[in-house]
């Protein structure tokens, strides 16, 4: 299976910026999902996004795929220091209830 | 990370020792993981379990076993561990409603020295 390519690996920005990482993937996909981790801790499903969709928003996040690229962003809009954490995109294919992570893009907001 | 726990948060072996690993939720949900997360590679899948005793490998699945006898508990063991199964183990189940979304438990560090 496929393994989805975040970037940039690291992102460090003010308070109140908006932040922006990318996911590309290589073959056919039913969803994209992103998720967060907070240090030590284990992850949590932010949004998902399927094949058919070219964008979806949730609160401050916008999810933007485009399919015949191979890629997702996720914009964290008006950032806070909360939101320092990793994140990561998951991807689903057809037929299949596994998941498939990148490795993350580590994001700093400084308050 | 409600209705999923997993035991021990936290492990310290030697290298050859046995080692099994547990998740326990309480949502009856079908579909259960078992990831591994290390730096530079992200969670990889070792094994799932699509229901009761039935089983199927992941991307990273040799050295580990896993049993699965009743609906709640995912079990996950290192026949004999070593020092390249260092790592931090996550369980996860999927969400209901038909899509693959995950709920993670808090992730158990094992180290083998």
């Amino acid at each position: 299976s496929q393994q989805g390519e975040e970037d940039p690996q690291a992102l460090s920005i003010q308070e109140g910026e908006n932040a922006t990482m990318n996911c590309s993937y290589k073959t056919s996909i039913n969803n994209l999902q992103w998720y967060r981790q907070n240090s030590g801790r284990g992850l949590v499903h932010l949004i998902l996004i399927r094949s058919n969709e070219r964008e979806k928003h949730s609160g401050r996040l916008r999810v933007t795929l485009d399919t015949s690229k191979k890629s997702s962003s996720l914009l964290i809009t008006a950032s806070r220091a909360a939101d320092t954490a990793s994140y990561f995109c998951a991807l689903g294919e057809a037929g299949s209830y596994q998941l498939t992570f990148g490795k993350g893009t580590k994001l700093s907001v400084i308050p | 990370d409600a209705g999923i726990t997993q035991s021990p948060r936290h492990k310290v072996t030697e290298t050859g020792t046995p080692v099994t690993l547990r998740c326990h939720q309480t949502e009856n949900h079908r579909y259960m993981y078992w990831y591994r997360q290390d730096p530079g590679h992200g969670l990889r899948l070792i094994h799932y379990s699509y229901g009761v005793k039935d089983t199927d490998k992941g991307e990273v699945s040799d050295g580990y076993s896993v049993s699965r006898s009743k609906t709640e508990d995912f079990l996950l063991t290192l026949e004999s561990a070593t020092s390249s199964q260092t790592s931090v183990y996550f369980c996860a189940i999927t969400t209901p409603g038909g899509t693959n979304v995950l709920t993670f438990g808090a992730g158990s560090r094992l180290t083998v020295l």
